[in-house]
């Protein structure tokens, strides 16, 4: 079936550094991909999406780009901010059904 | 923006009281979604409406009931609340047709 493997954390990387979050899917046909972003003790909220191959979602200076060929959605930043820890969830939509992630926490220090 | 709201932030309730969580969407959604969040499982789909009392089980139904009498208000019951039902508990909207979902921000909910 469809699925979305993450990469486990937790991450801990100095303020400043590149940061990068691997996620593959699972998937038949043609989904749509995204980055949840969930601040300590909040709901998820949408960070960026892609709806079909070589499409690049961006918000925030983080991007990630849809590569069909290797059913791979990889989230980065170029120099991440203490603002930034928090749980990052890829998630797949595909019709009615929404998969996610377990999620990988990344703590940000000063 | 799209505002998904939720009942209450923190709950606590004994074992084996009835539980209602509500939640409510301000931007005309087809779709509603609930899922409990538990670490080191991610989110799992406890159930989900496509239309106004129209409903669907998710990956784990069981000991869960939903109601949806208005499209922008989407209910979450327990009928007799368990300690194993300690968990936070999002909601979330979508519009058919688009893919994204938008969440509310959680209710977490604990039963002694």
């Amino acid at each position: 079936g469809d699925s979305v493997t993450q990469m486990e954390g937790p991450v801990t990387l100095s303020e400043e550094a590149f940061l990068t979050i691997n996620c593959t899917y699972t998937a038949t046909g043609y989904p749509s991909l995204f980055w949840y972003v969930q601040y300590p003790g909040e709901g998820l909220q949408l960070l960026l999406k892609a709806t079909k191959a070589d499409d690049k979602g961006s918000n925030k200076g983080f991007e990630a780009t849809y590569r069909k060929e290797t059913t791979s959605f990889h989230l980065e930043k170029g120099s991440v901010q203490v603002s930034d820890s928090a749980v990052y969830f890829c998630a797949l939509s595909k019709g009615n059904q929404f998969y996610f992630g377990t999620g990988t926490s990344l703590t940000v220090i000063p | 923006d799209v505002k998904v709201t939720q009942s209450s932030r923190y709950l606590v309730k004994r074992t084996g009281e009835k539980v209602f969580l509500e939640c409510v969407q301000d931007m005309d959604h087809e779709n509603m979604f609930w899922y409990r969040q538990d670490p080191g499982l991610g989110l799992r789909l406890i159930y989900f409406s496509y239309d106004v009392k129209m409903k669907e089980k998710g990956d784990i139904p069981e000991g869960y009931s939903v109601s949806r009498e208005k499209k922008e208000r989407f209910s979450l019951i327990l009928e007799s609340a368990s300690t194993n039902q300690t968990s936070m508990y999002l909601c979330a909207s979508r519009r058919t047709g688009f893919h994204e979902q938008y969440f509310g921000p959680g209710t977490r909910l604990t039963v002694t």
